[in-house]
């Protein structure tokens, strides 16, 4: 069955810094994977997708994700972090053709002036 | 223009009432969803239609009925509200894996 374990539920980094969240996948053929974003009190966002092309996605607002299918992972980074960054975000593996979206637990950035 | 639509944003009710939350999109697609956010904050796909046609039905209690009148409208009725249904539902459209979600409906019963 397919799974994906997102291994932070929180993660705080100073404006400016940095941003890694991780998530590893399991999966029984080859994923599409995503990284959706939710802001307070809003709906989710697409961030990015990988669907086996190239495996650097590059995302909105200077988010990419890199497919490592040696380590079963698929991380969202940013260079910079912004405090408009501050949300909850959720690493996603899509189930063929259904369009059924597998959620991982969601990790929390919190971002610091 | 909103691409995905939800109505009502907030829905407070007593336990045993019945509830509509309505849907639309504009955004030409053929399958629409619903899921479940949870307190915790997870997700879960409930249902989708396709063209309205009942594709994916999780184990989700019979009191759950959705309704898809066209394909830009995918309705959720729920029956007999218990206390555990409080949550958020989000409503999707989108092609294959590739979805995009309304705002959320609020739902809290008491």
């Amino acid at each position: 069955a397919q799974s994906v374990t997102q291994l932070d539920s929180h993660v705080s980094v100073s404006e400016g810094t940095p941003v890694l969240l991780r998530c590893n996948y399991s999966s029984s053929y080859s994923p599409s994977l995503f990284w959706y974003v939710q802001h307070p009190n809003k709906g989710l966002q697409l961030l990015l997708k990988y669907t086996s092309a190239a495996t650097l996605v590059k995302g909105i607002n200077g988010f990419e994700a890199e497919f490592k299918k040696s380590e079963t992972s698929f991380h969202l980074t940013k260079p910079s972090a912004h405090m408009s960054d501050a949300a909850e975000y959720f690493c996603v593996h899509g189930s063929g053709n259904t369009g059924k979206l597998i959620f991982g637990q969601g990790t929390t950035l919190q971002v610091k002036p | 223009d909103t691409a995905v639509s939800q109505t009502p944003k907030y829905l407070v009710t007593q336990m045993g009432n019945d509830k509509s939350i309505k849907c639309e999109q504009n955004l030409g697609h053929d399958t629409m969803y619903w899921y479940k956010q949870d307190s915790k904050k997870f997700l879960k796909i409930m249902f989708s239609y396709n063209n309205k046609e009942l594709i994916i039905n999780e184990t989700v209690p019979n009191r759950f009925s959705p309704k898809s009148p066209d394909k830009a409208h995918l309705n959720l009725h729920i029956n007999s509200l218990e206390l555990g249904d409080s949550a958020v539902y989000f409503c999707a459209s989108g092609v294959v894996e590739t979805q995009y979600f309304g705002p959320g409906t609020r739902l809290l019963v008491l």
